[in-house]
This record gives C-alpha cells, structure tokens and sequence, in this order.
C-alpha cells in the first residue's frame, strides 16, 4: 500500500522567500515519487520525480526535492518564490508493484505576496 | 500534436443533456485515467483503462460511462447530470511499468 500525506493545504510566502513545500510518503517498498504543479484551471504539469540514484532532484522553474528515506519525505524547495510560482502542487507516490500507478496528496495551495 | 489533449475547453450543459468529454493522447501510452476535481475537495479517480480494459471503476454513478475504444483515444459520456458534477474533468496517460503521469488540460464542466 501507499500514500501521500502533504503539510499544509495552504502555504503563504512573500516574493523572494524561501519556498518550502512539505511531503511525506509510506511505500512497502521502494517508491517513485514526483510533485506536480496545476496552475488555475489547468491540468497538472510534471515538476520533477525522483525513481532511482541522486536523492536531491532538480526540476523546471528552479525547484528541487529531496528524497530521505530515513524520513520518508520528499519535500519542495525553491531559494526565491516568484509570484508566478503561486499555483496547487501535488506530491504523488508510486512503486514498481503497482505499475505506474500514482497515489496523489491533497495538494499544497501555494500564495506568494508581493 | 504531442502530449494529452482534451476537448472541450469548457462546456455547460442541461440536467438533461447527453454530451461526451473526449482525451487524446500521442504518447504511445498504454493506460489512461479519468480524474474529477472538484472545489476544495482533491483529486478523485474516476476510471483506470490499462491496455484499453477498464481496470478500475471507483463507485462512479452510472450517469458517467467512460469508452476506450483504442489507447490513444478515452471518452466519458454523460447524461442526466446533477449540479454537483460540476467540476473539472482532467484526462491522464501514462505507460504501464512507466514513471509519471502525462495530464491534459481538463473540462470545465458546469451543469445548471
């Protein structure tokens, strides 16, 4: 079995900022694990993933994760929020037993404040 | 045309009308998805089709009936919806073994 569990459904930084975005996974093995971001009546657009090799994963628009498996998160981070990052995020879990299925959190409303 | 494309864009409909949402993907996935997301509430799976059978069916009404006639192609029927369908219909893809999900843009579906 698997699942996401995101801190914060709502997550307020200034433009500049430090964005933190938290998300912690329980996988019975190894898992797969990605965030997406969905801006306003979009669908989801793949950040970046984590499947195997280096932990720390960089994707587009400047963010990275981080996947610990000592504690079972894969958090988001970008140094300087934009105000063009203010969007939904979702953390998603998979393994390779159960296909390519992915099990989403409830996603992370993220407002950045000029 | 590369990625997962949906139509329509937006649609309003009747409590009585019958209309189709359509998802087409140029991937070369072998599985697709139906999500529905809805105001303040997450993501709900809808339909899995993996290898165009239906695999997966989570306790939709049956006022929602999906078709997948090839794998690139998935619809979802509709008919005699209630205002609370209202939502946004998102279509995904993905290839079986695969990492990640590739996503269309979604239909804004109201009904009224």
């Amino acid at each position: 079995a698997q699942s996401v569990t995101q801190l914060g459904s709502h997550v307020s930084v200034s433009e500049g900022a430090l964005v933190l975005l938290r998300c912690n996974y329980s996988s019975s093995v190894p898992p797969y694990l990605f965030w997406y971001v969905q801006y306003p009546n979009q669908g989801l657009q793949l950040l970046l993933k984590y499947t195997t090799g280096a932990t720390l994963v960089k994707g587009i628009n400047g963010f990275e994760a981080e996947f610990k498996k000592s504690e079972t998160s894969f958090h988001l981070t970008k140094p300087s929020a934009h105000m063009s990052d203010a969007a939904e995020y979702f953390c998603a879990v998979s393994q390779e037993t159960s296909g390519s299925r992915l099990t989403f959190g409830e996603g992370t409303q993220l407002t950045v404040n000029p | 045309e590369t990625g997962v494309t949906q139509t329509p864009r937006h649609l309003v409909m009747g409590m009585t009308n019958k209309k189709s949402l359509k998802c087409e993907q140029h991937l070369g996935h072998n599985a697709m998805y139906w999500y529905k997301q809805s105001a303040k509430k997450p993501l709900e799976l809808m339909f899995v089709y993996s290898l165009e059978e239906r695999v997966e069916n989570n306790s939709v009404p049956s006022r929602f009936s999906p078709e997948c006639p090839n794998s690139s192609h998935l619809f979802l029927h509709l008919h005699t919806l209630q205002p609370e369908d209202s939502a946004l219909y998102l279509c995904a893809s993905s290839q079986v073994g695969g990492h990640g999900y590739t996503f269309g843009s979604g239909t804004r579906l109201t009904v009224v």
